[in-house]
Order: structure tokens, then sequence, then C-alpha cells
């Protein structure tokens, strides 16, 4: 069965600093996987998504995924964080990604970025 | 193109009740998902529909249940309701079926039980 693991649940950089946000996943399959995001009282906005085309994928607002089959890992960063990045970020995989739509998410990780 | 919408925004119910969301999905998107999110639970998979057909179902009660109208519209219901049940329902949409089609959510509906 698919699943994700966020590795941490809590993280606070300061404004200008990289981000790093965690993410391990598991698959019987070659997995579709993604990082979505969603502020207080909004709904899931696409950061990216990554379907085998390139490990390393671009989404937006400066965000950049690397897929490391090797490592089982997803991890999501941003060379420099802004004020307006504080959200919360969730890792999904696909539960089968020529099937169905269903997807199995992390349990979040909540971004805080200082001034 | 308009986003992913539900109604109502914000519901109030009491425990006993039933309840009907609605979700219309991105103008030429045909599957729609929905996903329940709490605080202990995260978010889980509740149900997806492509063509009016339920294609995949999460580990859920029969109480909640759902349909697809021929204009891709959906709606799910929750009948009995439980304070456990109080979450916030999410909404997706995506062109195809399959993660294949990525989905877009919508600000989904918040209900509270009392």
């Amino acid at each position: 069965a698919q699943s994700v693991t966020q590795l941490d649940s809590h993280v606070s950089v300061s404004e200008g600093t990289p981000v790093l946000l965690r993410c391990n996943y598991s698959s019987s399959y070659s997995p579709s996987l993604f990082w979505y995001v969603q502020h207080p009282n909004k709904g899931l906005q696409l950061l990216l998504k990554y379907t085998s085309a390139a490990t390393l994928v671009k989404g937006i607002n400066g965000f950049e995924a690397e897929f490391k089959k090797s490592e089982t890992s997803f991890h999501l960063t941003k060379p420099s964080a802004h004020m307006s990045d504080a959200a919360e970020y969730f890792c999904v995989v696909s539960e089968d990604p020529g099937n169905t739509g269903k997807l199995i998410f992390g349990q979040g990780t909540t971004l805080q970025v200082k001034p | 193109k308009a986003g992913v919408t539900q109604t109502p925004r914000y519901l109030i119910k009491t425990r006993g009740q039933q309840v009907t969301l609605s979700c219309s999905p991105i103008s030429g998107h045909r599957s729609v998902s929905w996903y329940q999110q709490t605080p202990g639970q995260g978010l889980q998979f509740l149900f997806e529909y492509f063509s009016e057909t339920q294609r995949n179902k999460g580990n859920f009660p029969g109480r909640f249940s759902g349909r697809q109208f021929s204009n891709s519209r959906s709606e799910m219901n929750v009948s009995t309701l439980e304070l456990g049940d109080s979450a916030l329902y999410l909404c997706a949409s995506s062109v195809g079926q399959g993660a294949a089609g990525t989905q877009y959510f919508g600000p989904g509906t918040r209900l509270l039980v009392l």
C-alpha cells in the first residue's frame, strides 16, 4: 500500500533563509507525488507534481522538489523563505497512478517564517 | 476558468440530522473526489466519481454517500450526523480519471456538528 511520511510536523525558518520540508514515501508502483500547500482557512493549492518525467520538479513560488528513488524521498525546498510562505504543506502520493484518483496525504508540516 | 466551488462554505448541524454538501468542478473536468480534513486524522479520502460512477471509496461508514450528476457536479450526503463528523470537507476535480489528471481543490465546506 502507498503511504507518505512527513518527517517534521513543524519547521521554523527566518525570512530569507532556505526552506527544507522532508517527505518519504512508500509505493508499490512508480508513484505520482505531489506537494500541496494550505493557507489558513483556505483550500489546497498544488505546488508541484512528479510523474517520472524528470527527477527535479519545479513548482510555483520558487519551490522545487527532488525525487530520489534510492532514498524513497521527495523533499521540498526553496532557496529563500518569504513571510507569505507560512502555511501547512502536504506531501501526497497517488494510490494508483493509472486507475483511480485517490490521493494519500501525509500528516502535514507547518512552516513558520520569522521576520 | 472558474475554480472548484463548494456550497455552503459553513454549516452548523445537530447530532442526528443529515447534511448535503455540493461541489461544482472546473468546467470540462469529469472527475470529482471528496476528502475529509480533521485535526486528528488529517486528510482522508472519502470517494471519487467519474462520469456519474463511483470509482473508489474510502474507509468511511455507510452514512457517508455521494453522487455525481451528468454535468459533473457532485453532492455528498452524511446522514445521522455524529459529533466526530465535524470537519472541513474538501472537493477536488480533475480532467480525467486517475492521478494522471492533477486534482484541483475547492475552498471546502466547514461542518460543525453540535
